[in-house]
């Protein structure tokens, strides 16, 4: 079955910068890339997601790139501000996601 | 509508009770979903339903048993439970993709059930 690795597990960031989290994936068949944000006490809300025959897919400070062969993909955020602190799950799969265990994500004023 | 609704949000139970969750949307969507998510863990599938009918389990004991009247309602019934199924319960769906219960979309969740077995 699909196995997802993520990384870092917690990440600090000064406002303004950038943060990147990555995933790797195990399963070829995966086609479906989601990345989701979980505020403390919420549901987990897509932030934005990429499909296995595009390589990187943009929506303001937000973006995803994917690499197909080496079966990894990341998350960058720019221009980072205190909203953007949550926890991110990256997940991967087809019929079903297998989700990442999370980065938490600290944005310091 | 364009939400996910679950009741109760928060669900205090002993070993021997029997109680259900409830998931409700209206957005049309044939693919519905149960995940358990314990605090600082990714959430973990627990079912898939598409088109009303189970199409995944993974493997979780008998005494959660799934349950999707009609393509809005999903229900999770709860029955013997253990302290270590204390989890928050989420449900989420999806329109499906490609085909009858082929591929699957964007996911859209719950708030969450808050499950505490004393």
């Amino acid at each position: 079955g699909e196995n997802v690795e993520q990384h870092p597990s917690t990440l600090s960031v000064q406002e303004g910068d950038s943060a990147v989290i990555k995933c790797t994936y195990s399963d070829s068949a995966s086609n479906y890339f989601p990345w989701y944000k979980q505020e403390l006490g919420k549901r987990p809300q897509l932030i934005i997601d990429i499909r296995s025959n595009v390589g990187e897919k943009k929506d303001q400070r937000i973006a995803v790139t994917l690499n197909k062969t080496a079966k990894h993909f990341s998350l960058h955020i720019t221009e980072t501000q205190p909203e953007d602190s949550a926890v991110y799950f990256c997940a991967a799969g087809d019929d079903k996601i297998i989700f990442g265990k999370g980065t938490r994500l600290h944005i310091l004023p | 509508d364009t939400e996910v609704t679950q009741t109760p949000k928060h669900l205090v139970m002993g070993m021997t009770n029997k109680k259900s969750l409830k998931c409700e949307q209206h957005m049309g969507h044939r693919a519905m979903y149960w995940y358990k998510q314990k605090a600082k863990k990714p959430p973990e599938l627990m079912f898939v339903y598409s088109y009303e009918k189970l199409s995944i389990n993974e493997s979780v004991p008998s005494r959660f048993s799934p349950e999707c009247p009609n393509s809005s309602l999903l229900n999770l019934h709860l029955h013997a439970l253990q302290p270590e199924d204390s989890a928050l319960y989420l449900c989420a769906s999806s329109p499906p993709t490609g085909g009858r219960g082929v591929k699957y979309d964007e996911q859209f969740f719950g708030p969450g059930t808050r499950l505490t077995v004393l």
